[in-house]
């Protein structure tokens, strides 16, 4: 089977650096994926590592590492508007993606 | 540029009854669909995801069915409504080669 976990809930406070972290196993690997998602609103695409190592995109970063099954979502210089739930995504094989049941982050002025 | 579209945004519908819910993609050709169902604080469960019309992939047995009668057009159906199926009801669709999901703005269900 294929499962991903990831923290429940994380607070952190504004203009800190917070870190969410994503465990999968699955039974084939393409790539990892985050999304973030605003109470009431729809997920949007966030970050996507195939390979390991870091990709970053403005405050958001994304590290992967494949033989450790695990990858986290970096977020610099907190603001308020950053506070939602952002979940993990893997597409193990085929045309279906599987997510994790998401992280909620509290920023506190 | 590309755009998805769900209608309707809300809807409460009693025991029993029948649903549809439509899903569109513009600005695009051959897109991958997929159906998600959310419930409140939880994560995203995979109902159905398809590669081209006629082609549908059910991921959780139940009482739902999706069809694909047309490249861009994705409809998530019921014959009866069960309580359990009341959610957040989310269309998504994924360019070929790309790993990028887009999702449309739901459909939040309500069943009583």
């Amino acid at each position: 089977g294929q499962s991903l976990e990831q923290p429940s809930e994380v607070t952190a406070v504004e203009g800190a650096i917070v870190q969410i972290n994503c465990t999968y196993q699955t039974s084939g690997f393409y790539g990892l994926s985050w999304y973030q998602q605003h109470d009431g609103g729809a997920p949007t695409f966030l970050s996507y590592n195939a390979l390991d190592g870091l990709e970053e995109t403005g405050r958001f970063s994304s590290f992967l590492s494949r033989s450790d099954s695990y990858g986290y979502l970096l977020l610099q210089e907190l603001q308020m508007k950053d506070s939602a739930s952002y979940f993990c995504a893997v597409r193990g094989g085929g045309f279906k993606t599987i997510f994790g049941a998401g992280t909620r982050l509290f920023v506190k002025a | 540029s590309q755009t998805i579209h769900q209608w309707p945004a809300t809807l409460v519908q009693p025991v029993g009854s029948p649903l549809s819910l439509e899903c569109t993609v513009e600005g695009t050709s051959n897109p991958n669909l997929y159906w998600y169902r959310q419930a409140a604080g939880r994560g995203l469960q995979l109902l159905f995801y398809s590669v081209g019309i006629g082609q549908i992939s059910s991921e959780v047995p139940q009482n739902l069915s999706a069809s694909r009668p047309q490249d861009r057009q994705f409809i998530l159906s019921s014959k009866k409504l069960l309580l359990s199926d009341s959610g957040f009801y989310l269309c998504a669709w994924r360019p070929r080669r790309r790993e990028t999901q887009y999702f449309g703005p739901g459909t939040r269900l309500l069943v009583l």
